[in-house]
C-alpha cells in the first residue's frame, strides 16, 4: 500500500510554545489530506481537512486559530499547534487518500501519529 | 453527515473462536467501508474494504458483508489467533465526499 510519513513521531514541549507537525505522502500525491486527533482509548477524531493550494475545513469545535494547517504541496501538509497547552496532549494522526479513478472513492492511508506531550 | 456506530466496543474471544463487529451507518449515499486495526500507539492499517456494488469480500480470515438495504456491515474474523488482540475501526465514506467519519472502535482480545 501507499507510505505515509509524520514527522516528529513524539513531541514533549511546554505550555504556551507552538509545534509544527509534517505529514508526507512518500509515494502518491494527495490532493486531501486529514488530521485526526486520537486520546486514550478513544476513536479517531476528524480534526480538519486539508486541500492542497486552498484553506483546510474544519470540523466543528476545532479552533482553525489554534490549529493551524498549511497544504503546500501535493505531498505535503502541517499542523501547527500554537499556544499549546496540556490539554492539547493528544496523539495526532494525518491521513492520505490515494485517489483511484475507477470507482470513484479511494483509498487512505495513515501516518504514524504523533504524540505530543504539552507540560 | 455521516453518523457511524460500531458495537460491541469490547470483544474477548478465545483463539480459534471467531469474532464479529457491526457497523451501521446513515448515509445511504455512503459507498466505500474500510476496516482498520489499530495497535497500540501505531497507526490504524487497512485490513479489508468493501465497495458498495459487492455485498461481501474475503481475504483469508477476515471477511467483510455489507447490506445497504439495512445500511449495516460486518466484519468477520474467523479462527482468532492472539495476534489478532488490537481495536478495530469501520468507516463509511459517501462518493467523491472528503469525509470519513469512524466508528467508536472495538477492542478485541484473544485470549490463548
Amino acid at each position: 500500500g501507499a507510505v505515509v510519513s509524520q514527522h516528529p513521531s513524539w513531541v514533549i514541549c511546554k505550555s504556551g510554545t507552538s509545534v509544527k507537525i509534517e505529514c508526507r505522502s512518500l509515494d502518491f500525491q494527495a490532493t486531501t489530506m486529514f488530521w485526526y486527533r486520537q486520546f486514550p482509548k478513544q476513536s479517531l477524531m476528524l480534526m480538519a481537512t486539508s486541500n492542497e493550494g486552498s484553506k483546510a475545513t474544519y470540523e466543528q469545535g476545532v479552533e482553525k486559530d489554534k490549529f493551524l494547517i498549511n497544504h503546500a504541496s501535493l505531498t505535503l501538509s502541517t499542523l501547527t499547534v500554537t499556544s499549546a497547552h496540556p490539554e492539547d496532549s493528544s496523539f495526532y494522526i494525518c491521513s492520505a487518500r490515494d485517489f483511484k479513478r475507477e470507482g470513484g472513492t479511494d483509498t487512505q492511508y495513515f501516518g504514524p501519529g504523533t504524540r505530543l506531550t504539552v507540560l | 453527515g455521516e453518523n457511524v456506530e460500531q458495537h460491541p466496543s469490547t470483544l474477548s474471544v478465545q483463539e480459534g473462536d471467531s469474532a464479529v463487529i457491526k457497523c451501521t451507518y446513515s448515509d445511504s449515499a455512503s459507498n466505500y467501508f474500510p476496516w482498520y486495526k489499530q495497535e497500540l500507539g501505531k497507526r490504524p492499517q487497512l485490513i479489508i474494504d468493501i465497495r458498495s456494488n459487492v455485498g461481501e469480500k474475503k481475504d483469508q480470515r477476515i471477511a467483510v458483508t455489507l447490506n445497504k438495504t439495512a445500511k449495516h456491515f460486518s466484519l468477520h474474523i474467523t479462527e482468532t489467533q492472539p495476534e489478532d488482540s488490537a481495536v478495530y475501526f469501520c468507516a463509511a465514506i459517501p462518493y467523491n465526499n472528503n469525509d470519513m467519519r469512524f466508528g467508536a472502535g472495538t477492542r478485541l482480545t484473544v485470549k490463548p
